[in-house]
């Protein structure tokens, strides 16, 4: 089945600091999603991208849907303690298919 | 807005115990999802359904079952629970199918 790769599993990073986070797959999405799970809580959705190139942003977060569509990118800018918790990235190859998860990125954010 | 609510919280279960899982949501979406989450695994579906009195199986459907009477209610039931069950679960609802989904706050259920 259609997987997507994200790593490394775990990211340590100094408060103010800026962090990418990338998730790739062999297959190709039509759609990206990027969401944040807080500790102890359910995801919620960060950025959602629709087109091959698309560059959005949502606050200090930027993310960008790759050319291939294979890939998507997640930057985070002066990153801030309330930034830890799990980014999951996720994508749809079809319209009305299921989504497709990463395992997700543990970010800490050390003050 | 309530959104997705999931109850229990928390739950404890002896092996070979049943329960059901609850989950309602108030935005009148057609979608409904479980998933369960384990450590460093993602989130893997269980279940879906895309409207009242349809359901369909995800990824990893074994020992579990669902019903979707309503739009707004989707109850997972685990039958006879095992230790293999331990897990977070997460409700999540979406007005079209794979859109934007919409998450509960999880139970975490322990079965010993």
């Amino acid at each position: 089945g259609q997987q997507l790769n994200q790593s490394p599993q775990s990211m340590f990073i100094q408060e103010g600091e800026d962090v990418s986070m990338n998730c790739t797959s062999s297959s190709i999405f039509n759609t990206w999603l990027w969401y944040k799970q807080d500790p102890g809580e359910g995801p919620v959705l960060l950025i959602a991208l629709y087109k091959a190139g698309e560059l959005t942003s949502n606050g200090r977060l930027t993310a960008q849907f790759g050319i291939t569509r294979k890939d998507s990118f997640l930057n985070i800018s002066a990153s801030i303690p309330s930034d830890v918790g799990i980014y999951f990235c996720a994508g749809q190859s079809g319209a009305n298919s299921k989504l497709t998860f990463g395992k997700g990125i543990t970010l800490s954010v050390r003050p | 807005n309530a959104g997705v609510t999931q109850t229990p919280k928390f739950r404890i279960l002896k092996i070979g115990q049943s329960m059901t899982l609850q989950c309602t949501q108030d935005m009148n979406h057609n979608y409904m999802y479980w998933y369960r989450q384990d450590p460093g695994m993602g989130l893997k579906l269980i279940y879906y359904s895309v409207g009242a009195g349809i359901t369909d199986k995800g990824e990893v459907p074994n020992g579990y079952n669902v019903s979707r009477s309503t739009t707004e209610d989707f109850p997972l039931r685990l039958e006879l629970a095992a230790p293999s069950q331990t897990s977070v679960y997460f409700c999540a609802s979406s007005y079209r199918g794979g859109e934007k989904l919409f998450f509960g706050s999880g139970t975490q259920l322990s079965v010993l």
